[in-house]
């Protein structure tokens, strides 16, 4: 069982466009989704995190949107640059006590 | 600062070969986990320790085996290198207190022949 799922599986968005991704989960005991960002032959790097006690958080261009009862969160990217490009993981954790688990990727391209 | 270090960072085994796989951090650390990632299976957790001493089982532990007798280090040995363990490895760690955000490392490119 899938427990964090994550769509599109691939995202092309022009620049300075929005660029949305999704993330369901199962457990409800998770309490702590966080974003990451991997490009090309490096390792994943925390991008944004939330907590499910705030709706929304946001961080320069990166918004997180929470919705606990739909146990749904989003990456929204405003104003899409080239340098996004890259594969983006939604996690989740059970924030003191479990490591993360990952969905299984969104690949961006935000072309010209 | 370093961070997490891994180390190879490509290799090329036989089938039935061992190795371990190294991963070291500078950060002091209470959590470190290993992930393997495989194209369209996202990062799927290996093993994990919560501190020196202490380490249990993820998702797809079969063929790994994993100790933390220090802080720093947490090594991941395959045991009889198979085709389908082909993989990028990633270590990653993170401090058990409060802030909950891991730091990887760059990864080692596994390749079983």
């Amino acid at each position: 069982q899938q427990q964090v799922k994550q769509s599109p599986q691939s995202l092309i968005v022009q620049k300075g466009g929005i660029s949305i991704i999704n993330c369901a989960y199962e457990n409800t005991a998770f309490d702590y989704f966080p974003w990451y960002q991997q490009f090309p032959g490096k390792g994943p790097a925390l991008l944004i995190a939330i907590r499910p006690d705030v709706s929304e958080k946001k961080e320069g261009r990166f918004t997180i949107s929470f919705n606990k009862s739909a146990k749904q969160f989003s990456l929204h990217i405003m104003d899409s640059q080239p340098g996004d490009s890259a594969t983006y993981f939604c996690a989740a954790s059970i924030a003191g006590n479990t490591p993360l688990v990952f969905g299984k990727g969104t690949r961006l391209s935000v072309i010209a | 600062n370093a961070g997490v270090t891994q180390t190879p960072k490509f290799q090329v085994l036989k089938t039935g070969q061992s190795m371990t796989l190294q991963c070291a951090q500078d950060m002091n650390h209470e959590y470190m986990s290993w992930y393997r990632q495989d194209p369209g299976m996202g990062l799927r957790l290996i093993h994990y320790s919560v501190g020196a001493g202490i380490t249990d089982q993820g998702e797809v532990p079969n063929g790994y085996n994993v100790s933390r007798s220090t802080t720093e280090d947490f090594p991941l040995r395959l045991l009889s290198a198979a085709p389908s363990q082909t993989s990028v490895y990633f270590c990653a760690s993170r401090t058990g207190k409060g802030n909950y955000g891991y730091t990887f490392g760059s990864g080692t490119r596994l390749t079983v022949v």
